[in-house]
């Protein structure tokens, strides 16, 4: 099973800085990965799949970069709505598909 | 509009029963692979099974392997999960997610969930 390692577990910026999140697989993943936001008693949402690509109706603050075993999801300016959960999940070797546990964006 | 609603979940003694419903609109659903995922409170997302489009290829999570049985029925738009032998550790709110490409394994729409409580 891959194990999928996400840094910081929280991460307080000011709205209108830039964030990074980290992702990292414990066997390489290639590009096989995707990012999801989840706010509070809402359903994951699909941001980033194939390491780099956004999905539909993605505002362009979002970028995904990485391969193999490192990877970053980067919010170039915070908004508020960008306050959130953020999961990458791989599914280069499945099953199982797993997930990250996830790095949680605060208001500073 | 992609939706995807479940239901069926509910409180449930250990080693009881729960089948969950998906019912799935705006999309040919015949077409798509789907899955399940849970999210225990407080917790992160774990996937749980997975439904090739015509339903002949099938994966479990070990951790519900044997005890979980997912299917469809394409004529009524809809994937199930049944749920045996259920544990504690089952508790959580179980989504469907659809997958929305042949060779890729990743989730594109997601249900709203339904909360399975297993607890005397």
């Amino acid at each position: 099973e891959i194990v999928m390692t996400q840094s910081p577990a929280t991460l307080s910026v000011s709205p209108g800085e830039r964030a990074t999140l980290s992702c990292r697989a414990s066997q390489s993943v290639i590009s096989n990965l995707a990012w999801y936001q989840q706010k509070p008693g809402q359903a994951p949402r699909l941001l980033i799949y194939g390491a780099t690509t956004r999905a539909t109706d993605i505002p362009a603050r979002f970028s995904g970069s990485g391969s193999g075993t490192e990877f970053t999801l980067t919010i170039s300016s915070l908004q508020s709505e960008d306050f959130a959960v953020y999961y990458c999940q791989q599914y280069n070797n499945w099953p199982p598909l797993t997930f990250g546990g996830g790095t949680k964006v605060e208001i500073k | 509009e992609v939706q995807l609603v479940e239901s069926g979940g509910g409180l449930v003694q250990p080693g009881g029963s729960l089948r969950l419903s998906c019912a799935a609109s705006g999309f040919t659903f015949s077409s798509y692979k789907m899955n399940w995922v849970r999210q225990a409170p407080g917790k992160g997302l774990e996937w749980v099974s997975y439904i090739s489009s015509s339903g002949n290829i099938i994966y479990y999570a070990d951790s519900v392997r044997g005890r979980f049985t997912i299917s469809r029925d394409n004529a009524e738009n809809s994937l199930y999960l049944q749920m045996d032998s259920l544990r504690a550790d089952d508790t959580a709110l179980y989504y469907c997610a659809r997958d929305p490409h042949e060779y890729t394994h990743y989730f594109d729409y997601w249900g709203q969930g339904t909360l399975v409580t297993v607890s005397s």
